[in-house]
């Protein structure tokens, strides 16, 4: 069975950082693209990045890009998300997300607030 | 960006009855190399993470009831729930998968 655990989430103050992990089990990390998408509670979803098997191509969306950073470790079966610079706007439960182009599984979230 | 325009926003339906999802593209997500629709459709139920329903517009995941379909081509997709049942209840998103960023829609709420 896929399981994809994120962690990392939290209450972190605006312009402070922050690091998800989402560790995976259940088939073979590294030969899977891996993502992150993010929700406010009650709204849409929003792609966030997403890199390749090896880490060797990554794509952030524009609202993220020089902000945010994803990468993975094959060895740990481990992805990660560090969020630097927090704002506001970046309040949302962030999903680890198995596959691309095709989304197949996602996590359970892990619930990010930027607040003072 | 490719812009994902669902309708209704919010539809309410009597168990057994029919409901009807659309969802309009931007831009055409028929890739010509192999002719298929990179839309995906997701079911979000209250408090849990989206599940995968449809993939290639029109391909039921293993698993998921027969009475969820979709249909669809280019810019223009369907999900049709053929008789509602109480756990169907739940926002519902169309997806294109067929470049970055990968988009999704707005969702539509599914109500009894």
């Amino acid at each position: 069975e896929v399981q994809l655990v994120e962690s990392g989430g939290g209450l972190v103050q605006p312009g402070g950082s922050l690091r998800l992990s989402c560790a995976a089990s259940g088939f073979s990390f590294s030969t899977y693209w891996m993502q992150w998408v993010r929700q406010v509670p009650g709204k849409g979803l929003v792609w966030v990045a997403h890199m390749n098997t090896d880490g060797s191509i990554t794509r952030h969306a524009d609202s993220v890009r020089g902000r945010f950073t994803i990468s993975r470790d094959n060895a740990e079966n481990t992805l990660y998300l560090q969020m630097n610079s927090l704002g506001a706007e970046d309040s949302a439960v962030y999903f680890c997300v198995r596959g691309n182009p095709l989304i197949e599984d996602w996590g359970q979230g892990t619930l990010v607030t930027v607040s003072s | 960006d490719f812009v994902l325009t669902q309708s209704p926003d919010s539809l309410t339906v009597s168990l057994g009855e029919r409901a009807t999802i659309n969802c309009k593209s931007s831009q055409s997500v028929l890739y010509s190399s192999d002719n298929k629709n990179y839309l995906a459709w997701y079911q979000q139920k209250p408090g849990q993470s989206p599940k995968l329903l449809i993939y290639w517009a029109s391909t039921r995941k293993s698993g998921v009831p027969d009475r969820f379909s979709g249909s669809g081509s280019e810019t223009d997709f369907t999900l049709t729930i053929s008789s509602l049942q109480a756990e169907d209840v739940a926002v519902y998103y169309c997806h294109q998968y067929y470049i970055a960023p990968l988009t999704f829609g707005g969702g539509t709420k599914v109500e009894i």
